[in-house]
């Protein structure tokens, strides 16, 4: 069956560290992935999407991600980390089997010491 | 920049009543979506709507869940007789086209209605 993992329920950085958000996925093809940021009391903001290409992605606020086939993995990166920064983030997978719905990981809540 | 806008942010309802959440999805779009979050849970998609009819639902869609496009700006998700279980965060999302590759994909979501049923 389809699945999204995001191993991480909870991770604490101090501000200035890096960041580093797993995300793993079980779909015999290359789906299209996401990445999704939820602050509290908020919305779902994107912050940036994997379709085919360059497997190193940029997105808004500093972030980026990587896609790597061999470990269906598309983990989320930032190299330094700031208060705002602080919410639950939402890996995110799409296009599997033609289907158009987007399955979601569990979250990761990211909290963010001063 | 457009976005996806939802009213209202908060609604509370008794047990058994009807409700009507709304949807404005952004205006080129043309593939509608409804997800569900119960609190501390997964976001999970419900439904998906192309071309004035259901193009795809989950099994949480049950016959107490409708979708209607009343006009040409607004989308809604109907529940017949809440319950308990039907508290959640309701967000509508919308993408450009189904079907195309690459960026016309990409659902952006509004900002959510928090149901209550007592």
């Amino acid at each position: 069956a389809q699945s999204v993992t995001q191993p991480d329920i909870h991770i604490t950085v101090s501000e200035g560290a890096s960041l580093e958000l797993r995300c793993n996925y079980s779909y015999g093809a290359t789906p299209y992935l996401f990445w999704y940021v939820q602050s509290p009391g908020q919305g779902l903001q994107l912050l940036l999407k994997y379709f085919s290409g360059d497997t190193l992605v940029q997105g808004i606020k500093g972030f980026e991600a990587e896609f790597k086939r061999s470990q269906s993995s598309f983990n989320l990166r930032k190299p330094s980390v700031h208060w705002s920064d602080a919410a639950e983030y939402f890996c995110a997978v799409g296009r599997m089997d033609s289907s158009y719905k987007l399955i979601f990981g569990s979250g990761t809540r990211l909290l963010v010491r001063p | 920049e457009p976005e996806v806008t939802q009213t209202p942010s908060h609604q509370v309802t008794q047990m058994g009543q009807e409700v009507i959440l709304r949807c404005v999805p952004i205006s080129n779009h043309l593939y509608f979506y409804w997800y569900r979050q119960i609190l501390g849970q997964k976001v999970e998609f419900l439904v998906s709507f192309y071309n004035n009819e259901i193009s795809e639902k989950s099994e949480i869609f049950d016959d107490q869940f409708s979708v209607e496009r009343p006009d040409g700006s607004n989308f809604t998700l109907k529940i017949r007789s809440t319950k308990l279980e039907d508290s959640a965060m309701y967000f509508c999302a919308s993408s450009e086209a189904p079907g195309s590759a690459g960026g016309t994909d990409t659902q952006y979501f509004g900002p959510g209605t928090r149901l209550t049923v007592l």
